[in-house]
């Protein structure tokens, strides 16, 4: 079984829809993360906990939101969908490093369609 | 100015040849340097870490250069499963990872 895993793989839905994207893994770490990548732009944070009490923003958190339900579990909430969220969305997770970071293990992602 | 800047590609080289891919990087207090390999529409799953040393695994060396905020990564003897985007990481003053955008590499027969 995977170590993290993202439910759905895919969705397609209509502007204005909410949707929720979860995340899960078996790997016991702390740090979870929520990202996004377009063409072009690379890999963008959308929103990260270091936690089950933390909550942090991202660089694009705007239109977006979270829940750590627990260590295990970090889920990505779109309250109103719009066409311009259209697009891959990962989770990774991350031991707490002693120094720098470590590395971060990715889920398969969620290919998102808003029409 | 982005914070982790890659030469987008593609390369396109023969199986065998040798190719190198840089990066820079803006944040000069950055502590750990990664490569990342990211297949079509997969997840990325980490390449090697980087150090100030330098460091081989196999076919691949990575090498940092601090005082130019600079990170390079070097494929020897290209294999047709090497084709794939390698993505240039660096973690700003929070410890968070920050992505370059990717360098696609296409490795023909």
């Amino acid at each position: 079984d995977a170590d993290v895993t993202q439910t759905p793989r895919n969705r397609i839905t209509k502007t204005g829809k909410r949707i929720m994207l979860e995340c899960s893994q078996t790997k016991g770490h702390d740090r979870m993360y929520w990202y996004r990548q377009d063409p072009g732009l690379g890999l963008r944070l959308i929103y990260y906990s270091f936690d089950v009490k933390d909550i942090n923003k991202g660089e694009i958190s705007d239109g977006y939101s979270v829940s750590r339900q627990a260590q295990a579990k970090f889920s990505l909430s779109l309250e109103s969908a719009i066409p311009n969220q259209t697009a891959l969305y990962f989770c990774a997770t991350s031991e707490t490093p002693g120094l720098g970071a470590n590395e971060q293990f990715f889920g398969p992602g969620t290919r998102l369609t808003v029409l | 100015r982005k914070e982790v800047e890659q030469d987008p590609g593609p390369f396109n080289v023969p199986e065998g040849a040798t190719v190198a891919f840089n990066c820079t990087y803006s944040n000069s207090a950055s502590q750990s340097f990664f490569w990342y390999r990211q297949d079509c529409r997969k997840e990325p799953k980490l390449l090697m870490s980087v150090y100030s040393s330098g460091n081989e695994d196999g076919r691949f060396t990575a090498q940092l250069n601090r005082a130019s905020q600079y990170i390079s990564l070097l494929i020897r003897d290209s294999k047709l499963s090497d084709s794939a985007t390698y993505l240039c990481v660096a973690t700003t003053g929070f410890q968070k990872l920050v992505f370059g955008t990717g360098t696609r590499l296409l490795v023909s027969p």
